[in-house]
């Protein structure tokens, strides 16, 4: 099972928007709506921000949403914030196959 | 507060094992099924494996790359997952933290635990 593909780097001003897509095929992301979104800090542990494809936990700003097209999961900033500076990982759970695949991670710049 | 602390990391040599703990509170561990993920030096998340309730029968299910040589376990009574790690080869070094699952993805980490494996 590969990792699921993101872009590298994705960058943008504060207050504008970006979206950072996720990658996959027909059996895992086209498969399933279970796909889940995080932000990784340096030295903070991985958070949790999204799941089943467009959900928020609580406590997420609603400034992060999710969708998904086909094979392609995406998760969209608006109102980008230097806070939201971070590596972005999106996660797809094969639950036919009791495995979960990883994106290759996205870096966000706030410029 | 719900928290999880994972611990037993270390250096290690190739071929040798290690065992990771993560010690959880502030939620009834028993109804959640528990995941390891890691992440290697400069490298992104990558799934290790999970192990589910036993109101789910304790399905376990393992990354390709792990299978055969990792061994997660559930100890409900203390609250603790732990992940057994053998035949350990240099490419497992990572930082491995463990993770709560709800909603089928990883709504709860771990500062996580460095494992180091090297001559």
């Amino acid at each position: 099972q590969s990792a699921l593909t993101q872009p590298a780097s994705v960058s943008g001003s504060p207050g504008q928007s970006i979206t950072i897509s996720c990658t996959g095929t027909s059996t895992d992301v086209g498969s399933y709506n279970l796909v889940s979104w995080y932000q990784h800090q340096p030295g903070k542990a991985p958070k949790f921000m999204i799941y089943e494809v467009n959900k928020r936990p609580s406590g997420v700003s609603d400034r992060f949403s999710g969708s998904k097209s086909g094979n392609t999961a995406s998760l969209t900033i608006s109102g980008l914030q230097a806070e939201d500076e971070a590596d972005y990982y999106c996660c797809s759970y094969l639950s036919g196959r009791n495995y979960y695949v990883f994106g290759t991670g996205t870096k966000v710049t706030v410029l | 507060e719900v928290q999880l602390v994972e611990s037993g990391g270390g250096l290690v040599q190739p071929g040798r094992s290690l065992r990771l703990s993560c010690t959880t509170s502030g939620f009834t561990f028993g109804d959640y099924a528990m995941s390891w993920v890691r992440q290697a030096p400069g490298k992104g998340l990558e799934w290790v494996g999970f192990i589910r309730s036993k109101a789910y029968g304790g399905t376990i299910g393992y990354a390709a790359s792990v299978e055969g040589r990792f061994t997660i376990s559930r100890d409900d009574f203390r609250s603790i997952a732990y992940l057994q790690m053998d035949s350990l080869k240099t490419e497992d070094t990572a930082v491995y933290h463990c993770n709560r699952i709800r909603y089928n993805a990883f709504d709860i980490w771990g500062q996580g635990t460095l494992v180091t494996v090297s001559p």
